[in-house]
């Protein structure tokens, strides 16, 4: 199994463009999370899913955030418009149901200048 | 609010040492606890999974202990090597399977040879 899939690896863009993360879930999971990691604030949850809906998204900093899953296996996290203060490591996990184990993406290291 | 607390934050040992990492959470209500390895620019590995109603879980070298009445837990690592040198990530999960975890942010940890 090729484990979670994240793309881009690294994302360098200017203040005020928008940013598409991109996460592909192992084959059978069917809980997505995406969490954040600063220096400052360590990991965060940012949403989860479980099979598709969004069950917890109080991690949301704000409307500029918003995350999708168009389907079972594939999610996404868009900013927009980005700030400098958003410049973070993004990790998606996913989980099987009934199964406690969560498997980490490579994570996105997104930089705003 | 649950809050997880890891102490020290970074830590430095020759090889061969014994050693213990703590990890602290406010709320004791807690389904289980988790701890996790990351390396330099990478996602996370799972290292153990307590239950709530376990006291500890082993692994090769390491050792997980949970005391959730007094919202702790230890990772003890025996004979440490220069390969442990990582972060060292403690997290909690408040309900069952599919649901979120809140992390501490981790203590870093340098093995010598």
């Amino acid at each position: 199994d090729a484990g979670v899939i994240q793309s881009p690896r690294h994302e360098v863009t200017e203040m005020g463009q928008e940013v598409t993360l991109r996460c592909k879930l192992i084959s059978g999971h069917n809980s997505l999370f995406w969490y954040r990691q600063t220096m400052m604030r360590g990991l965060e949850l940012l949403i989860y899913f479980n099979n598709n809906v969004p069950i917890d998204d109080s991690g949301m900093p704000e409307d500029r955030f918003s995350a999708k899953m168009p389907n079972a296996s594939f999610s996404t996290l868009k900013i927009q418009p980005s700030e400098p203060r958003d410049s973070a490591v993004y990790f998606c996990a996913s989980s099987k149901a009934g199964v406690y184990e969560q498997y980490f993406g490579p994570g996105t290291r997104l930089t705003v200048t | 609010k649950q809050e997880v607390t890891q102490i020290p934050a970074a830590l430095s040992v020759p090889e061969g040492e014994n050693l213990v990492l703590n990890c602290s959470f406010t709320d004791s209500a807690i389904y289980n606890l988790q701890w996790f390895r990351q390396d330099p620019g990478k996602g996370l590995t799972s290292l153990l999974l307590i239950q709530s109603s376990q006291r500890e879980q082993t692994s090769g070298r390491l050792n997980a202990s949970l005391d959730k009445s007094s919202g702790r837990s230890t990772l003890y690592i025996a004979a440490s090597q220069p390969g442990d040198s990582a972060t060292y990530l403690c997290a909690v999960r408040r309900n069952q399977a599919g649901t979120a975890l809140i992390f501490g942010k981790g203590t870093t940890l340098s093995v010598s040879s």
